[in-house]
């Protein structure tokens, strides 16, 4: 099984509304990343996870919250969004190695649009 | 500064003919250079991944070429088909965790 999930694929929500969103994989990979892109452009990292451990946060607003409760699930709790923040939020995941050919598998994504 | 080109920006093709697009990279450390495929709307998927040893990876019609001297890879896709419409973006990985993306080729192909 090669697949990372991600729930919900679309989510419209208002910017006093909470709402998470989750990625799970079962590939046995202790790396897991969420990703906002936005139309035309590259995915921009927003968080790593290692080991269940937050390792990098790329300086992202607070009203985003990351979560990894176990090595197979990884949420991203919203609260407080804005308009700005409407875009596609993927997850991925990889294995933790210095190899350089492990593979970095991505989520087919959650469209996010704040109203 | 780390930075992935890409070119041309976005192609048109009629079905059934080859291109090929570019990348070019200032990263340091190297790990890997990998060409994803992404859907609109969609997450990306994985074509080829090569090494800093490896020149050339093939994946079906898709041949991914690397030289490390000059920074340089190239996709190309052989006997375009219509479902190979989509966005193709070159990322290098640096590091364990840092994937430097390209900001893509965006290729229709037209029937």
């Amino acid at each position: 099984d090669t697949e990372v999930t991600q729930t919900p694929k679309h989510l419209v929500m208002g910017m006093t509304n909470k709402k998470s969103l989750k990625c799970e994989q079962h590939m046995g990979h202790r790396a897991m990343y969420w990703y906002k892109q936005k139309a035309k452009k590259p995915p921009e990292l927003m968080f790593v996870y290692s080991y269940e451990k937050l390792s990098i946060n790329e300086s992202v607003p607070s009203r985003f919250s990351p979560e990894c409760p176990n090595s197979s699930l990884l949420n991203l709790h919203l609260h407080a969004l804005q308009p700005e923040d409407s875009a596609l939020y993927l997850c991925a995941s990889s294995q933790v190695a210095t190899s350089p050919t492990y593979e970095q598998y991505f989520g087919p994504g959650t469209r996010l649009t704040v109203t | 500064k780390n930075q992935v080109e890409q070119s041309p920006q976005s192609l048109i093709i009629l079905e059934g003919k080859n291109c090929t697009l570019q990348c070019n990279y200032t990263v340091s450390p190297f790990s890997n250079l990998r060409w994803y495929k992404q859907d609109t709307g969609r997450g990306p998927v994985s074509l080829t991944i090569m090494t800093f040893s490896e020149n050339t990876k093939s994946n079906g019609r898709y041949t991914a070429t690397l030289d490390a001297d000059t920074k340089q890879s190239s996709l190309h896709i052989t006997a375009s088909q219509l479902s190979d419409s989509a966005s193709y973006i070159c990322v290098v990985r640096s590091g364990t965790y840092k994937y430097i993306f390209g900001t893509g080729t965006r290729l229709k192909v037209l029937a």
